[in-house]
């Protein structure tokens, strides 16, 4: 059973450039939310998406846009990228939240490198 | 949401119990508490969850007293294998509008 999987792995864009990143979740969930991750701080949440919507979001810009498939895979778009952008980009999954008690599962995540 | 303290890090050695404490003074009545670790460049990892009193399953115990304003958890006989980032969360919300700190992390040494 396969976990949460994201793509790709590392990605280096120009400043202004637009980027998307995948990610793919563990067998039987219907949840996924995005974190940035800067080095050296924990993962700050940018949204949640649940049956094709965004359900919850972040302080994050509107730069930062997502899309949720039928298939429960996500995508996170980040346009008109910025230096301060370059993080670790975390996706997490889980089953349609019903408390605190729902557990998370992240995946590897994708470093982005903004030059 | 609840905000968590915790230390910023902590050193032991092999075979040493470790014992991270987190406050969270202004928890709610429906707040669960969740631990994470995290290696470099690798994402979050659930350890253990729990509401009240204690709960411990295979890597962890976690020791929360009875008025939730805070909590303990505890690794057993650590490894150095368990040198990571471990976050402290609070949250009522299925764990994803959640609001990781800066968490504690932990060196242990040979």
């Amino acid at each position: 059973d396969a976990g949460v999987t994201q793509s790709p792995t590392h990605l280096i864009k120009t400043r202004g450039q637009q980027v998307t990143l995948r990610c793919s979740p563990k067998s039987g969930h219907d949840t996924v939310s995005w974190y940035q991750q800067a080095l050296g701080q924990g993962p700050q949440f940018i949204f949640q998406y649940y049956e094709e919507e965004e359900r919850q979001r972040g302080n994050f810009p509107d730069r930062f846009s997502g899309h949720q498939f039928p298939n429960y895979s996500s995508e996170l778009n980040v346009n008109a990228l910025l230096l301060g952008d370059s993080a670790l980009y975390l996706c997490a999954s889980s089953l349609t939240p019903r408390g605190g008690d729902t557990e998370a599962f992240f995946g590897q995540g994708t470093r982005l490198t903004v030059v | 949401l609840a905000k968590t303290t915790q230390p910023i890090s902590m050193d032991s050695y092999e075979g040493q119990e470790v014992n991270i404490t987190c406050s969270h003074n202004n928890i709610a009545t429906n707040d669960y508490i969740t631990w994470y670790q995290q290696f470099p460049s690798q994402g979050p990892r659930f350890i253990i969850q729990g509401y009240k009193t204690k709960v411990t399953n295979e890597v962890a115990s976690l020791f929360i007293p009875a008025d939730r304003k805070s909590s303990t958890l505890s690794l057993p006989r650590v490894s150095l294998s368990d040198t990571a980032v471990y976050y402290c969360l609070v949250d009522n919300t299925g764990g994803f509008k959640t609001i990781f700190g800066a968490g504690t992390r932990l060196f242990v040494k040979a």
